[in-house]
């Protein structure tokens, strides 16, 4: 089946260690996207990315970090920098311009 | 820049009741339009899109959107309810020159019995 496949489903993180998201799409997509979503906020764009070898910042991409060596993965790295880290964060990827984009199940993050 | 409001957080009907979720959106041309829902712990589904064409689009799990341009809305619509609705809901707004959407706040939607 094709989709895309977050993991893992729950992290927890310690303070001041960096931790990464996997996202990985067997959609043949180009365009891979990172959201963060927390309670009555929606969604906010952290990194996207249009192509292999490219990507660009979103809202809010202080504190994190993103890779594109793949067409099919697009790894999340949430540093130390990034405050206030517990989140929802879910990864999409759409074909290419004007299209829906389409989302994993999420990982929820948590500092302990 | 784009924007979305959705001006209600929580909404609660009852089954079989009729629902209407209100999306305005800020844009300064004619947008892409998305409603998706979202089930506790789970990823974004897509309900319906608006492109073009026909004001009036028609989505999966019976639900339906009427994009009102005068208005600035995006209003989903549904006529009888069922329990298995209850979930958030989030209008999106995409630029047509690129396809990061923005996102509302979301409305979540609980179901009365």
């Amino acid at each position: 089946d094709g989709g895309i496949t977050q993991s893992p489903k729950y992290l927890f993180r310690k303070e001041g260690q960096n931790v990464t998201l996997s996202c990985e799409q067997n959609l043949n997509h180009d365009a891979m996207y990172w959201y963060r979503q927390d309670p009555g906020q929606g969604l906010r764009l952290i990194y996207y990315s249009q192509i292999v070898n490219d990507f660009q910042k979103g809202d809010i991409a202080e504190g994190y970090s993103v890779s594109r060596e793949k067409k099919e993965s697009f790894p999340l790295t949430v540093t130390s920098a990034q405050k206030n880290p517990t989140a929802f964060y879910l990864c999409a990827s759409s074909t290419d311009w004007n299209t829906e984009a389409f989302f994993g199940q999420g990982t929820r993050l948590t500092v302990v | 820049a784009q924007s979305v409001t959705q001006p209600d957080i929580h909404i609660t009907v009852s089954e079989g009741a009729s629902l209407e979720l209100r999306c305005n959106y800020s844009y300064g041309a004619t947008p892409y339009l998305f409603w998706y829902v979202q089930s506790p712990g789970q990823g974004l589904q897509l309900l319906l899109k608006y492109f073009s064409g026909d004001t009036l689009v028609q989505g999966i799990k019976g639900f339906e959107a009427e994009f009102k341009r005068s208005q600035s809305s995006f209003n989903l619509r549904k006529p009888s309810v069922h329990w298995s609705d209850a979930a958030e809901y989030f209008c999106a707004v995409g630029a047509r020159a690129g396809n990061m959407l923005t996102f509302g706040g979301g409305t979540r939607l609980m179901v009365k019995p």
